[in-house]
């Protein structure tokens, strides 16, 4: 079956625009994860949902980052004003619950020039 | 602990050696502990687990060994193949669930034919 998708696979913004960034996760996976990878370190934790809500959103910078998953499914994430440390790549991952493996995205590259 | 940086601690073995990629972890109250495979352009891939009522657990061509003494954790892999070639994170959570995870410094494997 197919596993979890981000789109796009890379996104070029200048300093102080808006972007999204989409997570499809694995059909019938309840739990969903957002993390960033800076280059030649280990992926961070940014939030998780449990459904629609998010359960967890302590791995957020600041305020210009939000995320959503309106109908417990697709999730966005958001970042307003972008910074040229915003640069990164984010991760999706997705699982049946939080006691399960999770499924990771092929990520999201932005670069905020 | 984790550390940051550019540089990857790398290991270089031939192909059909056994490899041995070791991680340090700081918080005693850590629970849960997974090894991840990334390929360059990939999201982590699961590769085995192990919780903390446990010192050692075997899959196939893996093995996780565990020790809370030294807070040490190290992912063997016997008979090394070119296909093993990747970045290795070590990853913990703890409070009984696994969805807040950290992720370690990686460490690059090249498997030389």
């Amino acid at each position: 079956g197919a596993g979890v998708s981000q789109t796009p696979s890379n996104k070029v913004t200048e300093k102080g625009k808006y972007v999204e960034l989409r997570c499809d996760p694995i059909s019938g996976h309840t739990a969903l994860y957002w993390y960033r990878q800076s280059l030649g370190q280990g992926p961070e934790f940014l939030i998780y949902f449990q459904g629609t809500g998010a359960a967890d959103d302590s791995g957020l910078p600041n305020d210009r980052f939000f995320a959503v998953r309106p109908e417990g499914s697709v999730s966005t994430l958001k970042i307003q004003r972008t910074e040229r440390g915003d640069s990164a790549v984010y991760l999706c991952a997705s699982s049946l619950g939080i006691y399960n493996e999770q499924f990771f995205g092929p990520g999201t590259r932005l670069t905020v020039l | 602990g984790e550390s940051v940086g550019l540089h990857l601690p790398t290991l270089s073995v031939q192909e059909g050696d056994n490899s041995i990629i070791n991680c340090a972890y700081s918080n005693s109250a850590s629970d849960y502990f997974i090894w991840y495979k990334q390929e360059s352009g990939k999201g982590p891939q699961f590769i085995i687990d192990i919780r903390s009522n446990m010192d050692k657990r075997q899959g196939q061509r893996v093995t996780v060994l565990l020790n809370k003494t030294v807070k040490h954790l190290s992912l063997q892999i016997a008979a090394t193949q070119p296909g093993d070639s990747a970045v290795y994170f070590c990853a913990f959570s703890s409070g009984g669930s696994n969805y807040k995870l950290t992720f370690g410094k990686g460490t690059l494997l090249t498997v030389n034919p």
